[in-house]
């Protein structure tokens, strides 16, 4: 079975700066999808970011940028240049065939 | 706008009734998802639909049911059978080839007293 592991459940930073969200995950299947979401005090889920398994290439997304190491089974998220609005609870997600695992999240707190 | 709601945004029930939460998604979306959150938990899934009139339980189905008689539409139903039904409830959707993030409804804070 897929798994996906989060093992920050808190992380901070200081404005402007940048920090580094940690994912790994577990899997049998050769094409998937990895995804960051954020999920601001609304609760309303947001994508930031999407990897496809098969390209190599690290996705970015303005501020947002991933390392995926597929050998590692790992993704991690980096945020640059944070800002207040980042603070939010961030989901690393993986799918494969047929559904959406999510990792148990990592809250985000950004100080002025 | 297409999107996915979720009704409604609270919900009190007392013990041992049943509760349905409706989803609604005008995405033309095969596929549909319901999880659970919880604090610490993230999100757990329940049932999914990969097409109309068919549904399969995911990891915490016990308690639950669900019917996926319309493509845009799938109901949950919280039974008195679901032990801790208090949790915030999230619906999703996705095209059926899943190469694609998943879209979310606002979600629903269930509160069973």
């Amino acid at each position: 079975a897929q798994t996906v592991t989060q093992s920050q459940p808190e992380m901070s930073v200081q404005e402007a700066e940048t920090v580094t969200l940690s994912c790994t995950y577990d899997t049998s299947e050769s094409d998937y999808y990895l995804f960051w979401y954020k999920q601001p005090p609304s609760r309303q889920m947001i994508l930031v970011i999407r990897q496809e398994a098969y390209k190599q290439q690290n996705a970015t997304e303005n501020r947002f940028s991933v390392n995926f190491q597929k050998a590692a089974k790992s993704f991690s998220l980096k945020i640059s240049d944070s800002q207040l609005g980042d603070a939010a609870m961030y989901f690393c997600a993986y799918t494969g065939t047929y559904k959406y695992i999510f990792g148990t999240g990592t809250r985000l707190k950004v100080l002025a | 706008d297409g999107g996915i709601t979720q009704s409604p945004k609270y919900l009190f029930r007392k013990e041992g009734q049943n509760v349905t939460l409706s989803c609604e998604q005008n995405l033309n979306h095969d596929a549909m998802y319901w999880y659970r959150q919880d604090p610490g938990q993230g999100l757990r899934l329940i049932y999914y639909s990969q097409i109309v009139n068919d549904f399969q339980k995911g990891d915490i189905a016990e308690g639950y049911s669900v019917s996926r008689e319309k493509k845009e539409s799938f109901p949950l139903t919280v039974t008195s059978a679901q032990k801790n039904p208090t949790a915030f409830y999230l619906c999703a959707s996705s095209p059926y080839r899943m190469n694609t993030e998943a879209f979310f409804g606002q979600g629903t804070r269930l509160t069973v007293v």
